[in-house]
């Protein structure tokens, strides 16, 4: 299996820019978490999906951040306008469901700068 | 999900083994201990996880105190590609999240 796939591995764009990020899950897998990492706040869950459906997005920061999960294979995290503050570098994770056997796998990660 | 604590940094000889230690004084009934790591521009990678019994697994071992307070996670022989930072997370049964704390960043040194 290839794990799981983010896309781009970079990107660089200017405030006000709108920013699609991609994931694609392991297969089989039913759960789908975005995560963020930076230097001041560290690693933070924004959203997840079971079987496509969002569950919580409690950790989306505001309603400029979007995402979406049209089918098992394939998830978009949107930023529409970016500001530099969102600068970080954005996590895609799946697991299956198994209890607690449920081991998050995560993919190489999307390192966005906003200028 | 209960709190950790995690010492900042850590230093090991190649070939010793690390030893990483997790406070979790509130660690409920329910809630697992779960370690993971990162290393430098990667994701996170799953280690090990525990209830209450120790646990063994082909890269570490992790122990758990008898009262669920602390655990240690062990790399029996550390390589310098086990320099990154680890995670303690405790996280119950229930929930899917995982939440990180600051990690300890275990530094091997040749």
């Amino acid at each position: 299996d290839a794990g799981v796939i983010q896309s781009p591995r970079h990107e660089v764009t200017e405030m006000g820019q709108e920013v699609t990020l991609r994931c694609k899950p392991i297969s089989g897998h039913d759960y789908l978490f975005w995560y963020r990492q930076t230097m001041m706040r560290g690693l933070e869950l924004l959203i997840y999906f079971n079987n496509n459906v969002p569950i919580d997005d409690s950790g989306m920061p505001e309603d400029r951040f979007s995402a979406k999960m049209p089918n098992a294979s394939f998830s978009t995290l949107k930023i529409q306008p970016s500001e530099p503050r969102d600068s970080a570098v954005y996590f895609c994770a799946s697991s299956a469901l198994a209890g607690v056997e449920d081991t998050q796998y995560f993919g190489p990660g999307t390192r966005l700068t906003v200028l | 999900d209960a709190k950790t604590t995690q010492p900042t940094s850590m230093d090991c000889a190649e070939g010793r083994a690390a030893n990483l230690p997790c406070n979790h004084s509130t660690i409920s009934g329910n809630e697992y201990v779960y370690w993971y790591r990162q290393i430098h521009s990667q994701g996170p990678q799953y280690i090990i996880h525990g209830l209450k019994n120790n646990e063994t697994n082909e890269m570490a071992s992790l122990i758990i105190t008898e009262d669920r307070k602390s655990s240690t996670l062990i790399l029996p022989h550390a390589t310098l590609r086990d320099t990154a930072v680890y995670y303690c997370i405790v996280r119950a049964q229930s929930a899917r999240q995982l939440t990180f704390g600051s990690g300890t960043q275990l530094t091997v040194l040749p």
